[in-house]
């Protein structure tokens, strides 16, 4: 039973479009997490979420915008997609004092042609 | 900013040996916590190990252990008796907190070899 799950775990797409990245977790968490990796390996993270609530916005383009429907889901949906937007997304969970431990899913990589 | 750098981009080891893997990192906090993920092929994040700022103690799980020193903001990974599933880029990262989040913040990662 997958803790943190991502859907879809490969997308490829072309420039200017709009795509969706989804996310759920059945932990219990109060905090969700979005990451992107790119393709130097280099994780950051974007935003962050408590319960539903945005708390961290990590100067990201406004084309990408997160949206949280419960504190279970967090989405995260990309407009005019550019090629610099090629990376991997992981979404990521905590308790509300994340001090513990922050558990990731499988991860979504996105290329844009 | 809180920062973490790792400053060996590729490490190798013969199986069976020991390999250290290096991290420093930047903090302003008094309080804060530090963690080692591995990151196989298959893409997926894992906790290896995981260091209370507040405890001297250096944390060990199995074959992994860290060298925790403080004062010189060091956090180093030692792989004892190296395995081939231990094939893996290693990330260190710090937990910091802003705007009543916790984030992590992560060094750019070193990728360890096993050679069997």
């Amino acid at each position: 039973d997958t803790a943190v799950s991502q859907t879809p775990k490969y997308l490829v797409t072309q420039m200017g479009n709009d795509k969706s990245i989804k996310c759920e977790q059945n932990l219990g968490h109060d905090t969700m997490y979005w990451y992107k990796q790119d393709s130097k390996k280099f994780l950051k993270i974007m935003f962050s979420y408590n319960n539903k609530e945005l708390i961290i916005n990590e100067t990201v383009p406004n084309r990408f915008s997160p949206k949280s429907p419960d504190k279970a889901h967090l989405n995260l949906h990309i407009n005019s997609l550019e090629l610099g937007d090629s990376a991997v997304y992981f979404c990521a969970s905590s308790p509300l004092h994340g001090y513990n431990v922050l558990t990731f899913g499988a991860g979504s990589r996105l290329t844009v042609l | 900013a809180q920062t973490v750098t790792q400053s060996q981009p590729e490490m190798s080891v013969q199986e069976a040996e020991t390999v250290t893997l290096s991290c420093t990192y930047d903090t302003s906090e008094s309080d804060y916590y530090l963690f080692w993920y591995k990151q196989p092929p298959s893409r997926q994040m894992i906790l290896v190990i995981r260091q209370e700022a507040y405890k001297q103690q250096n944390a060990t799980e199995n074959r992994f252990s860290v060298n925790f020193q403080k004062a010189a903001k060091s956090f180093s990974l030692k792989i004892s008796d190296s395995q081939l599933g231990d094939a893996a880029m290693y990330f260190c990262a710090s937990l910091t907190t802003q705007g009543g989040s916790e984030k992590l913040v992560f060094g750019k990662g070193t990728k360890l070899t096993v050679n069997p």
